[in-house]
Parts: structure tokens; sequence; C-alpha cells
């Protein structure tokens, strides 16, 4: 099975920062990467599809890049609502494994 | 619009069956495929299986002997059914629709415990 591994597992930054997690697959997955965004007590919401890809209504300060195994997800002028879990996941084909979280925090 | 619920016992003793049901609308159960995610407290998400819109099944292999997932598309109705269930499955438990996961439910608390 594919596993999905993010790094850092948790970063602190402050507000106006611009920030790059990672997420490795430990095979080829494509382009066939998603990141959700997840705060206490939330379901998962839908950021990014197929690596690079925003999902409606997200704002243009988040961007995906990366492809083949490895990938990022970047938040350009982090705002205070940004502070929550990030996870990756692989798509398309299944398993649709997830990585283990980085948790953003702002300083 | 797309709406998905889950619902089911919040305790369940350890080596019993859970039993969850996920309750959809807004789209059809034979045109999109819905799985089921778990979150145990404070940690990550899990990926435990799906049902795809054809009616087949697909599952994480580490769940697999003890999972199930069904359905009945006249209700809008996907059933989850994972046995011998032990403290460490005690989770957040979603539903979500297709791939990726734009559309999620808000999630069940299972606690399994005596």
């Amino acid at each position: 099975n594919i596993v999905m591994t993010q790094s850092p597992k948790s970063m602190s930054i402050s507000v106006g920062d611009r920030v790059t997690m990672n997420c490795k697959a430990s095979q080829n997955v494509g382009n066939n990467i998603a990141w959700y965004q997840q705060k206490p007590g939330q379901s998962p919401k839908l950021l990014i599809y197929y690596a690079s890809n925003r999902y409606t209504g997200v704002p243009d300060r988040f961007t995906g890049g990366g492809y083949g195994t490895d990938f990022t997800l970047t938040i350009n002028s982090v705002q205070a609502e940004d502070a929550a879990f990030y996870y990756c996941q692989r798509i398309y084909n299944s398993p649709w494994t997830f990585g283990g979280g980085t948790k953003l925090e702002l300083k | 619009q797309v709406q998905l619920k889950e619902s089911g016992p919040g305790l369940v003793q350890p080596s019993q069956t859970l039993s969850l049901t996920c309750t959809v609308s807004g789209f059809s159960l034979t045109s999109n495929s819905v799985s089921w995610v778990r979150q145990p407290p404070g940690k990550g998400l899990e990926w435990m299986g799906a049902i795809w819109s054809g009616g087949s099944t697909d599952y994480n292999s580490a769940l697999k002997s003890r999972l199930s997932i069904s359905r009945d598309t006249s209700k809008s109705q996907v059933f989850l059914k994972m046995n011998s269930l032990q403290t460490e499955d005690t989770a957040i438990y979603f539903c979500t629709r297709g791939t990726p996961f734009a559309y999620w439910g808000q999630g069940t608390l299972v606690t399994v415990s005596s």
C-alpha cells in the first residue's frame, strides 16, 4: 500500500507569513493528490485536488504543487483563520490513503 | 444541496459489532461512491472503505477482515458494520461522497467501552 508522509508535523508562524508544507508518497501517484483543512470540531474541507486545482471558494492564497511522489501546499500571507490541521490524501485510485497531517499554529 | 448525515450508537462494548448509517440527500447513490473515514480523538484521518456507484466495495486492507459496507439505494442510505471492536476503534466516524472528498457528514463519535 502507498504511504503518505507529511512534514513537518507542526509549524508555528505569524500572520502574513508564507508557509509551505510537504507530502511525500511512497510510490508515484501522478497528480492524484488532494489537500484538506480541518479545524477543531469540524469536518475536513477540501482545498486542493489533482495536486494543483483549487476547489470552489478556496482563497487563492492556497496553492498546491508537485507531481509523482513529492507535493506541497503553500499558503501565501497566512491569515488567523488558517490555523488548522492540513492533510494530504491520495485520490482517484484506492486505497485513498491520508497523510498524518500538519498542524499549523499562529504565533 | 448535497448532504450526508451519520447516525448510530454513541457507545459500543468491546468485542461487539458497530453499525452506522449514512443518510444522504441531494445526490444518487447509483451515480456516486460513498466512503467511510474515521478519526480517533486527537489523531489523523483514516480511510476505511467505500461503496461504488455500481454497488461493489473496496476496503482498507488493515480493516478488511472486520468491515462491511452496504447500501439501500431506495432509502439513500449507506451502512457500515465493523465487528470485534476494541478501545482503539473509538473515533469520530464520517461518511463522504466521491473522490476527492468535497462533501462530508458532520461525523458521529463512537466510544468503545464497557
